[in-house]
């Protein structure tokens, strides 16, 4: 079993639909909860972050963490074609990240 | 200011052969990391440098894979004896101290081994 795991979709939804995004872990130790974004063929740029449990807000993006459940959320209000990429979570664990599988999503016009 | 730069962008070598894989940090940042990704996949952690040495090298796959980074600023990832299943994306970060969340990645260097 890996440490995170994170439904690879596709998931395509239209414009201006909510879009939630899900992972689950099982290493307890995770102290730092990050969403990055992927465009196809760049390296991943860090979106999100969010320390132990809680909600964070920017703009459209929300982030939940439950450390009880041992799952976090990234949801996206008014999507964008924009927003069409590869979304990673990811945790820290020591120095290292521990990535999801991604899940790559299209938002149509 | 420049962010992470990788070089070269794209590499296409024969099975057996050697490969170095090169990676400039954002200027300043004094922990560097290599990861791999699979296509579909996530990154997997390959090795984590504090400055000049290897702090955390548990990923590397095995010892056809070595890193260094002599002076704490440009790394240099190595690969000896390609195999086809090294075939990946090489992803590099820095981040401006050990431990910090944020990463920030280079774009990559897509290697195919044929």
């Amino acid at each position: 079993q890996k440490e995170v795991e994170q439904d690879p979709g596709p998931l395509s939804v239209p414009e201006g639909a909510i879009v939630s995004l899900n992972c689950t872990y099982s290493n307890s130790a995770f102290q730092y909860f990050m969403w990055y974004r992927q465009y196809s063929r760049k390296g991943p740029e860090l979106l999100m972050y969010t320390y132990s449990s809680g909600n964070k807000e920017d703009g459209r993006f929300t982030a939940q963490v439950d450390k009880s459940s041992k799952y976090i959320s990234l949801f996206i209000r008014d999507s964008q074609p924009s927003d069409s990429a590869t979304y990673l979570c990811a945790m820290q664990g020591a120095q290292k990240l521990v990535f999801g599988q991604g899940t790559r999503l299209t938002i149509n016009p | 200011g420049a962010g992470v730069s990788q070089t070269p962008s794209n590499k296409v070598t024969e099975k057996g052969k050697y490969v170095e894989l090169r990676c400039d940090p954002i200027s300043g940042h004094t922990a560097l990391y290599w990861y791999r990704q699979s296509l579909g996949q996530g990154p997997e952690f390959l090795i984590y440098f504090q400055g000049t040495g290897a702090a955390d090298d548990s990923g590397l796959p095995n010892d056809r894979f070595f890193a260094v980074r002599p002076e704490g600023s440009v790394s240099t990832l190595k690969i000896q004896r390609t195999e086809r299943g090294d075939s990946a994306v090489y992803l590099c970060a820095s981040s401006l101290a050990p431990g910090t969340y944020e990463q920030y990645f280079g774009p990559g260097t897509r290697l195919t081994v044929t």
